[in-house]
């Protein structure tokens, strides 16, 4: 069965500070890994996508990188700021034939930083 | 443009009482989907659509129903509410996903979302 788990469940941190969440999947075969920031009470806004060959990629000061052999990611966030704090949301795609992908989402990192 | 809306925002529902969530978006994307979101679980796929007049189903169908009559709109239909339904449904879409074997990298475009409550 496709899983994904993020860690931690929730994180604080204060403003300035880094931060690195966590992504462990079994998503076969895969395709691509996206991050995704979910600010309360919104719809989750695409931050990152890697395929395969891909082990990193940045967007501003969110940075992801990928391990496509242990089935790792992580989302590096750099100069924390108060506009951070969010549920930041692992999703993994599963490659097939052709027309709609399965994609299997995780459960989110809640993530607060404060001044 | 205004991407992917939702209508309404918010709804209380009594058990058994029926309700179309309305999800439209004005990027003539071909995909169309609907989730919902518990605590403590990850967004679940209820049905999704390849394009107009085709749905299908996905993760969690039962006890929903879609229609995708025109490209831009894509409705979600409970015919007979119950409490296990209370949640926030998520519409989102995307463009039709490149070709086979190929890197599928269409990102999905999330509207705001719809809170129901089922009493």
């Amino acid at each position: 069965k496709n899983q994904v788990e993020q860690s931690p469940q929730s994180l604080i941190i204060l403003e300035g500070k880094n931060c690195t969440l966590q992504c462990n999947y079994t998503v076969s075969p895969f395709s691509n890994l996206r991050w995704y920031k979910q600010d309360t009470g919104r719809g989750p806004v695409s931050l990152t996508i890697m395929t395969f060959s891909e082990n990193t990629k940045s967007n501003g000061r969110y940075t992801a990188t990928l391990d496509a052999d242990t089935k790792q990611s992580s989302l590096h966030i750099t100069a924390s700021q108060l506009s951070d704090s969010a549920s930041y949301i692992c999703v993994v795609s599963a490659r097939n034939s052709g027309g709609y992908q399965k994609v299997t989402f995780g459960t989110g990192t809640k993530l607060q930083v404060i001044p | 443009n205004a991407g992917v809306t939702q209508t309404p925002k918010f709804r209380v529902l009594k058990t058994g009482q029926s309700m179309t969530l309305l999800c439209a978006q004005d990027m003539n994307h071909e995909y169309m989907y609907w989730y919902r979101q518990d605590p403590g679980m990850g967004l679940r796929l209820i049905h999704y659509s390849v394009g107009e007049g085709t749905t299908a189903k996905g993760e969690v169908p039962d006890g929903y129903n879609v229609s995708r009559l025109k490209k831009q709109n894509f409705l979600l239909g409970l015919e007979s509410a119950a409490p296990s339904q209370t949640s926030v449904y998520f519409c989102a879409s995307s463009r039709r996903p490149g070709l086979a074997g190929g890197p599928h990298q269409e990102t999905q475009y999330f509207g705001p979302g719809t809170r129901l409550l089922v009493l």
